[in-house]
């Protein structure tokens, strides 16, 4: 079982569409989270932190459930510019575990 | 943006050719971080540095040596290349784990 796992997509949405995606952890004992975005053939970069209560930055929202073991991240009307892959990274003992990453886009 | 660069951008070698890529920093940041990307697998880590001349194996570091003489230049070598090398490369850099990551702009390695 890989340690992050989330689904590849593609998702295909509309602009003005919300879409979320999630990702699943196998260490339980993981510290901290984080979404990364990656745009076609560009380096990898922070969208933002997850905490433990929940955040929200605009019109993203991330979550996470300890419980279960899985962050989420929620786009709220979605724009053309929102088209990327979407990495979850999870801190583990000070080793960052990359998700294969969710793919998005975006159309008019 | 954090000033990290990595040189070159684009390589092809055959195999069994040493191959240097290097990563150059303006940061100051303590840690350094070499990966690579390939489809269907999230980056996954080669060899990181948390300071000058101190260097760490990650999960993938079979085939890959590191060296960091300077707290700006972290150097990934590939001894002799193999066609499982292909993939892209990224340079990444940190002030402390696990805090946020800056990466480079990649350095697509091809081994023909």
């Amino acid at each position: 079982r890989k340690e992050v796992e989330q689904d590849p997509g593609p998702f295909n949405v509309p602009e003005g569409a919300t879409v979320a995606f999630n990702c699943t952890y196998s260490n339980s004992a993981s510290q901290s989270f984080f979404w990364y975005r990656q745009d076609c053939r560009k380096e990898p970069k922070l969208l933002m932190s997850v905490y433990s209560s929940g955040n929200e930055d605009g019109r993203f929202t991330a979550q996470l459930n300890r419980a279960s073991q899985y962050i989420s991240l929620l786009i709220r009307d979605s724009k053309l510019s929102d088209s990327a892959t979407y990495l979850c990274v999870v801190n583990d003992n000070n080793d960052m575990r990359f998700g294969a990453g969710t793919r998005l886009t975006v159309k008019p | 943006d954090a000033g990290i660069t990595q040189s070159p951008r684009h390589k092809v070698t055959e195999t069994g050719t040493p191959v240097t890529l290097r990563c150059h920093q303006t940061e100051n940041h303590r840690y350094m971080y070499w990966y690579r990307q390939d489809p269907g697998h999230g980056l996954r880590l080669i060899h990181y540095s948390y300071g000058v001349k101190d260097t760490d194996k990650g999960e993938v570091s079979d085939g890959y040596s590191v060296s960091r003489s300077k707290t700006e230049d972290f150097l990934l070598t590939l001894e002799s290349a193999t066609s499982s090398q292909t993939s892209v490369y990224f340079c990444a850099i940190s002030e402390t784990p696990p805090d946020t990551q800056y990466f480079g702009p990649g350095t697509r390695l091809t081994v023909l």
